[in-house]
């Protein structure tokens, strides 16, 4: 998976506690995003980061924050987990902004909010 | 075809026959498409990718067609095998800024 590692694979949580995921990626490359996959629904943006501490909001960023204190790792937050933010959370990457770069993925993080 | 929204289309095909995949995109002004493959339980794969000012392109074997009249994209792979079930989906970049949008995806199923 391009040199991406995200963590945890799986993790179940109870309403209102808080979550870290995190992406780490071997590549060097400038861009991160944090993706959430539904049925239904195809992959939508939740934050992205064009640098270190440089990050932006994606269309269904609400509820989440996002964190980027080195190149190679970026991690998502929820402040505090509702069931609707049970979810396949997966992190990409792509080397630069342009429109023809190549977003690559990692293998994903299934997270159950009961 | 897949689109936005859509449930998950799917597909049977025979071992060793071609496969035909269809994306219907919604913005005319997307100048990059991305094929992904995603098995079960795995991250997005990247397949193939195509540029608007193009109206095919060949990879191994697989074949990647834009339509641009009628907003269409399509993965064609040939003599398709086992290892090729997997949900596909089509990603669009309509230029503006670092916006992908996906496709809900196709579940193809390879019948030995």
């Amino acid at each position: 998976d391009a040199g991406i590692t995200q963590s945890p694979r799986h993790k179940v949580t109870e309403t209102g506690t808080p979550v870290t995921l995190r992406c780490h990626q071997t590549e060097n490359h400038r861009y991160m995003y944090w993706y959430r996959q539904d049925p239904g629904h195809g992959l939508r943006l939740i934050h992205y980061s064009y640098g270190v501490k440089d990050t932006d909001k994606g269309e269904v960023s609400d509820g989440y924050s996002v964190s980027r204190s080195k190149t190679e790792d970026f991690l998502l937050t929820l402040e505090s987990a509702t069931s609707s933010q049970t979810s396949v959370y997966f992190c990409a990457i792509s080397e630069s902004p342009g429109v023809f770069e190549k977003l690559f993925f990692g293998s994903g993080t299934q997270l159950s909010v009961l | 075809g897949e689109s936005v929204g859509l449930h998950l289309p799917t597909l049977s095909v025979q071992e060793g026959d071609n496969s035909i995949i269809n994306c219907a995109y919604s913005n005319s002004a997307s100048d990059y498409f991305i094929w992904y493959k995603q098995e079960s339980g795995k991250g997005p794969q990247f397949i193939i990718d195509i540029r608007s000012n193009m109206d095919k392109r060949q990879g191994q074997r697989v074949t990647v067609l834009l339509n641009k009249t009628v907003k269409h994209l399509s993965l064609q792979i040939a003599a398709t095998q086992p290892g090729d079930s997997a949900v596909y989906f089509c990603a669009e970049n309509p230029n503006t800024g670092n916006q992908f949008y996906f496709g809900t995806g196709t579940s193809l199923t390879v019948i030995p």
